[in-house]
């Protein structure tokens, strides 16, 4: 799986928009971008998940740039239920069952 | 919604017990995981299922075992509990698509 990097925090206002970027520039034409989260002690939750396109469903939008080496998370309205630890990571369909989550970005959002 | 419930949020057992940990989806998926998740080391894959009856070690396996009987259950068991199993347990399922699906997560305690 391709690394990536991500800040290790980011404090946004509640209601705000929450933008959290990731680099990923060793990725391959074949590598999906995906997004969990995980709220302290609870399991990681499943955000998106995008390849190429931008992707948007209801709890956020990813932004992938074109030549794919970075990608943004956006929550385009944060609530205080959106602080969490947010973790990048890619992988393609042969990566096989391991998920390798790195250190995230700690989002604190604060009222 | 994928549901994925695991049997315990908090569990408490002393140093050579049998420890048995549930997970239950009801999405019908093939492909079940059982992760630790420690400070500092991230998410470890225990072992993956595939199918009813079949189990993989993932890279973590020594001290652990588990068992699909049924597609939707697929249960953790420690033989014989000890205190560098403590850790927070976490159980997955997986879509066609590669989306993980994570569990609430079981915070074992070995005394």
């Amino acid at each position: 799986d391709a690394k990536t990097t991500q800040p290790p925090s980011m404090d946004c206002a509640e209601g705000r928009a929450a933008n959290l970027p990731c680099n990923h520039s060793t990725i391959s034409g074949n590598e999906y971008v995906y997004w969990y989260r995980q709220i302290h002690s609870q399991g990681p939750q499943y955000i998106i998940h995008g390849l190429k396109n931008n992707e948007t469903n209801e709890m956020a939008s990813l932004i992938i740039t074109e030549d794919r080496k970075s990608s943004t998370l956006i929550l385009p309205h944060a609530t205080l239920r959106d602080t969490a630890v947010y973790y990048c990571i890619v992988r393609g369909d042969n990566a096989g069952n391991m998920l390798t989550f790195g250190g995230g970005t700690r989002l604190m959002v604060k009222p | 919604d994928v549901k994925v419930t695991q049997s315990s949020r908090y569990l408490v057992k002393r140093t050579g017990e049998k420890v048995f940990l549930e997970c239950v989806q009801d999405m019908d998926h093939e492909n079940m995981f059982w992760y630790r998740q420690d400070p500092g080391l991230g998410l470890r894959l225990i072992y993956f299922s595939y199918d009813v009856k079949m189990k993989e070690k993932g890279d973590i396996p020594e001290g652990y075992s588990v068992s699909r009987e049924k597609k939707e259950r697929f249960s953790l068991i420690l033989e014989s509990a000890s205190t560098n199993q403590t850790s927070m347990y976490l159980c997955a399922t997986r879509t066609v698509k590669e989306t993980q699906y994570f569990g609430p997560g079981t915070r074992l305690l070995v005394l």
